[in-house]
């Protein structure tokens, strides 16, 4: 199997506030990770491609300043909200790539602004 | 622009029904076609397809693609109230930008 985690789970935060969330695949390694927002009856719209060791890949819209993407490792990639707003409150979900070209999901950080 | 557009939005069955879900997609560089099923977390993987006129089955749950007139379609035998979900179509582009293109979901209810 592949298995990736996400934590936290939830996280309710102040408007103003940076929040990190941590993408991990737990028994394989991933050279890429990917990024998704998924609003209230909508589809998972990617945000970023992160490739370990290099810079990540944003999408059209997707501030790079804003989201804030670390990939250190084959098996962590980091995803920073910085400045959050109520706007940025979703459902955020990452994936991590194995070799067979497939992505695997973790299950997802929501992430509420007050 | 890549898109992916599923029908229908949603469905409601009752147990025992047989469902077809469909996807149509327009993308530069295709090079697969995902289902997904979305209970209340993450995405599970169900079938990728490559290419045309293969079906793929998982027990009650079968696919097939047909890349000349772009669409693909997700069958459902013999429905039980676990299937019920939003099932998700993506299609994985190729190129110097790889990545998963997804539809807005179908959300299947079976109802016992």
């Amino acid at each position: 199997g592949a298995v990736v985690s996400q934590h936290p789970s939830r996280v309710i935060c102040k408007s103003g506030t940076s929040v990190k969330i941590e993408c991990r695949s737990l028994d394989f390694q991933a050279t890429t990770m990917f990024w998704y927002r998924q609003f209230p009856k909508q589809s998972l719209m990617l945000m970023a491609t992160s490739n370990e060791g290099s810079k990540a890949t944003y999408e059209q819209g997707v501030e790079k300043d804003k989201f804030l993407i670390n990939h250190a490792s084959l098996t962590l990639s980091t995803l920073t909200v910085t400045s959050a707003h109520p706007e940025d409150s979703s459902f955020y979900i990452c994936s991590a790539e194995k070799d067979s070209g497939l992505e695997y999901f973790g299950p997802g950080t929501r992430l509420t602004v007050l | 622009e890549d898109k992916v557009v599923q029908s229908p939005l949603s469905l409601v069955v009752h147990e025992g029904d047989t469902v077809t879900l469909n996807c149509s997609y327009e993308v530069t560089n295709f090079r697969s076609l995902l289902w997904y099923k979305q209970e209340k977390k993450a995405p599970t993987f169900l079938f990728m397809l490559t290419s045309s006129g293969i079906e793929k089955k998982s027990g009650r749950l079968s696919s097939i693609l047909d890349k000349k007139e772009l669409f693909s379609i997700l069958n459902i035998t013999a429905t039980q109230t676990g299937d019920s979900a939003v099932y998700l179509c993506a299609v994985r582009t190729q190129g110097g930008s790889e990545k998963l293109v997804f539809g807005k979901g179908t959300k299947l209810t079976v109802n016992p």
